[in-house]
């Protein structure tokens, strides 16, 4: 069984950096695209960014553009998210998922994780 | 950016009847080369992550019930639970992936009358 397992998360002030990892297993976690996907509290979904199988390609949401980094260590099967300058508006729940399709961006996650929470405030 | 539209925001079935969640994209979101509908469908519970019911528009997840249908094409789409079980009350999104960022509708709540 595929297993996505996000780390951490937790109290950060507005303007500080956090760093969140998925720790990824069961699956050939090289073949795949992986996506951040975020929560607010009592909201709906918002996609993050994304990043290519291999690494060569990143994407990102306008909202974070600028400010989050996505990458990835195939040799330590992990999914990272450096989030800088964070926002009051960052809260939420972090979601790491897996892309369906092997060697390609696919845009739907077939796989999450149970998440974890970032609270920004002072 | 394409923009989802839901509705309606929340719905109240009885069990055994059926439920219809509607999707209604900004732009078009099939891609004409491959003829597919890049629309997907989740079911988020309470205090779990999202679940993939529905990809390509109308193809089910392995594994999940066939009660649970995708259905329409280009802007306008539908979720149908044909006979609705217990289980079955969650949170329902759609979602394009026809291009980044991808976007999510609002949610449906879906309740038991």
């Amino acid at each position: 069984q595929v297993q996505l397992v996000e780390s951490g998360g937790g109290v950060v002030q507005p303007g500080r950096s956090l760093r969140l990892s998925c720790a990824a297993s069961r699956f050939t976690f090289s073949s795949f695209a992986v996506h951040w996907v975020r929560q607010a509290p009592g909201e709906g979904l918002e996609w993050v960014a994304l990043i290519s199988y291999d690494g060569d390609n990143e994407y990102y949401a306008d909202s974070v553009k600028g400010r989050f980094t996505i990458s990835r260590d195939n040799s330590k099967n992990t999914l990272y998210l450096q989030m800088n300058s964070l926002r009051t508006e960052d809260t939420a729940v972090y979601y790491c998922a897996r892309g369906r399709n092997k060697y390609e961006i696919s845009g739907y996650f077939d796989h999450w994780g149970q998440g974890t929470l970032v609270t920004v405030s002072s | 950016d394409i923009v989802m539209t839901q509705s309606p925001d929340s719905l109240t079935v009885s069990l055994g009847e059926r439920a219809t969640i509607n999707c209604k994209s900004s732009q078009s979101v099939l891609y004409s080369s491959n003829n597919k509908n890049y629309l997907g469908w989740y079911q988020q519970k309470a205090g779990q992550p999202p679940k993939l019911l529905i990809y390509w528009a109308s193809t089910r997840e392995s594994g999940v019930p066939d009660r649970f249908s995708g259905s329409g094409s280009g802007t306008d789409f539908t979720l149908t639970i044909s006979s609705l079980q217990a289980e079955d009350v969650a949170v329902y999104y759609c979602q394009q992936y026809y291009t980044t960022p991808y976007t999510f509708g609002q949610g449906t709540k879906l309740e038991i009358k």
